[in-house]
């Protein structure tokens, strides 16, 4: 099976612009999560989707948003970019129901860097 | 914030010795896993170990978990260079409204050859 995939894996962006990263599921994975990972609050989750549906957010300001599709695929949101979202964005899948009581698979992530 | 905290934050070892990491977490959970991740790339799980469980064993990686003292334990023994990474725990908590883990701040390891 192929494992999960992120586009893009770079991405530059300006202050004040705003970005969408997409996450590709492990085929038959219907949960995906987001997380967040900087050098000084380390690794942060943002929200899961389950079947088109966010189960669960994190603790992040609205600039932050997301959606799954029908397919599984999901993408992530951040409007108006400020320096301290540059990070490294990861994305997790795991199999139907409660995912952290199981083990989440993860991408690669997209170092998104905001100057 | 991270509702765990690993130590040491940074461990150096020589080629066939045993790394010891410690994880601490503050609430009640269901389970605490272990991940790896090197040089800034994604996650690899390497072991899950259920509240009800106090040792677990996969290959060279053994986990110890005490409820009691709200703390874990992963040791690698005969470490390899390749296994040079960071290492985090997470855990799933009860408590939570849905389904997320909370990580640690994790542990740099450094293995020399």
């Amino acid at each position: 099976k192929a494992g999960v995939t992120q586009t893009p894996r770079y991405l530059i962006k300006t202050r004040g612009q705003q970005v969408t990263l997409s996450c590709s599921p492990i085929s038959g994975h219907r949960s995906v999560s987001w997380y967040q990972q900087t050098p000084g609050q380390g690794l942060q989750f943002l929200f899961e989707y389950f079947s088109e549906t966010q189960r669960n957010k994190g603790n992040f300001p609205g600039r932050f948003s997301g959606r799954q599709f029908s397919n599984s695929r999901s993408e992530m949101n951040v409007s108006t970019l400020e320096l301290g979202d540059s990070a490294l964005y990861l994305c997790a899948s795991s199999l139907a129901g409660a995912s952290g009581r199981i083990e989440q698979y993860f991408g690669p992530g997209t170092r998104l860097t905001v100057t | 914030s991270q509702q765990g905290e690993e130590d040491p934050q940074a461990l150096s070892i020589q080629e066939g010795e045993n790394a010891t990491m410690n994880c601490s977490y503050k609430t009640s959970i269901n389970n605490l896993q272990w991940y790896r991740q090197n040089s800034g790339r994604g996650l690899v799980h390497l072991i899950l170990i259920r509240s009800n469980e106090r040792e677990k064993h996969s290959g060279r990686l053994r986990v110890t978990l005490d409820t009691s003292k709200k703390s874990s334990s992963l040791l690698i023994t005969a470490s390899r260079a390749a296994d040079t990474a960071s290492y985090f725990c997470a855990s799933f908590a009860v408590n939570n409204a849905g389904n997320m883990l909370t990580f640690g701040g994790g542990t740099r390891l450094m293995v020399k050859p």
